[in-house]
């Protein structure tokens, strides 16, 4: 049984750019969550997804924006990259409110 | 708004060592309470959790209780091994599991042979 995998690993971006980043939720999930984390920080949430619809979110800007498939797998879009937005993005899917597994995530670098 | 604070690192032990980690923490409510570890190279994984006040959660030698009075959830474990040496996060989750989770800024523990 597969965990929670994200695609890329690594992505390397200049600032103004657009990203899309993609989670695949662990077999049996329902629900997806984003997280950041900069380096040395600890993550912070970005928001959450299930039935589609983004269901909580954290206090990032309207540039992060998300959406999930009806096969629950989900992308994190950021649009007009600052240097600021490099970190570790994670991904954790959950069946509802139930334990989180988190995925390996994604690092993106903006120059 | 919420907020969880650990101890800076790293942590650095000998194998065998008693290990203690503080978290302290501020929300609204009752949140549940998390502590996580991160090996190297791979995601974050659930290491125990407690969901109210006096509940003590235990996993693989690890141990902390939720205390309200003291707004604290301190890891421990009696005896370090190297491989306990990982980043250990503390969390919470307010809103009954509905909500994202909030992370202290991680503490690095390295156990020396």
């Amino acid at each position: 049984d597969a965990g929670v995998t994200q695609s890329p690993t690594h992505l390397i971006k200049t600032r103004g750019q657009q990203v899309t980043l993609r989670c695949s939720p662990k077999s049996g999930h329902d629900t997806v969550s984003w997280y950041q984390q900069a380096l040395g920080q600890g993550p912070q949430f970005i928001f959450q997804y299930y039935e589609e619809e983004e269901r909580q979110r954290g206090n990032f800007p309207d540039r992060f924006s998300g959406h999930q498939f009806p096969n629950y797998s989900s992308e994190l879009n950021v649009n007009a990259l600052l240097l600021g937005d490099s970190a570790l993005y994670l991904c954790a899917s959950s069946r509802r409110i139930e334990k989180l597994f988190f995925g390996s995530g994604t690092q993106l670098s903006v120059l | 708004g919420n907020s969880v604070t650990q101890m800076e690192g790293p942590v650095t032990l000998s194998e065998e060592a008693f290990l203690t980690i503080n978290c302290t923490y501020t929300a609204t409510g009752y949140p549940s309470l998390f502590w996580y570890v991160q090996y190297p190279g791979e995601g974050l994984q659930l290491l125990l959790k407690a969901t109210k006040a006096d509940d003590k959660g235990s996993n693989k030698g690890f141990e902390a209780t939720y205390r309200k009075e003291t707004t604290s959830f301190h890891l421990e474990k009696g005896s370090v091994q190297v491989s306990d040496s990982a980043v250990y996060f503390c969390a919470l989750q307010s809103g009954g599991g509905a909500d994202g989770l909030t992370f202290g800024k991680g503490t690095h523990l390295i156990i020396q042979p």
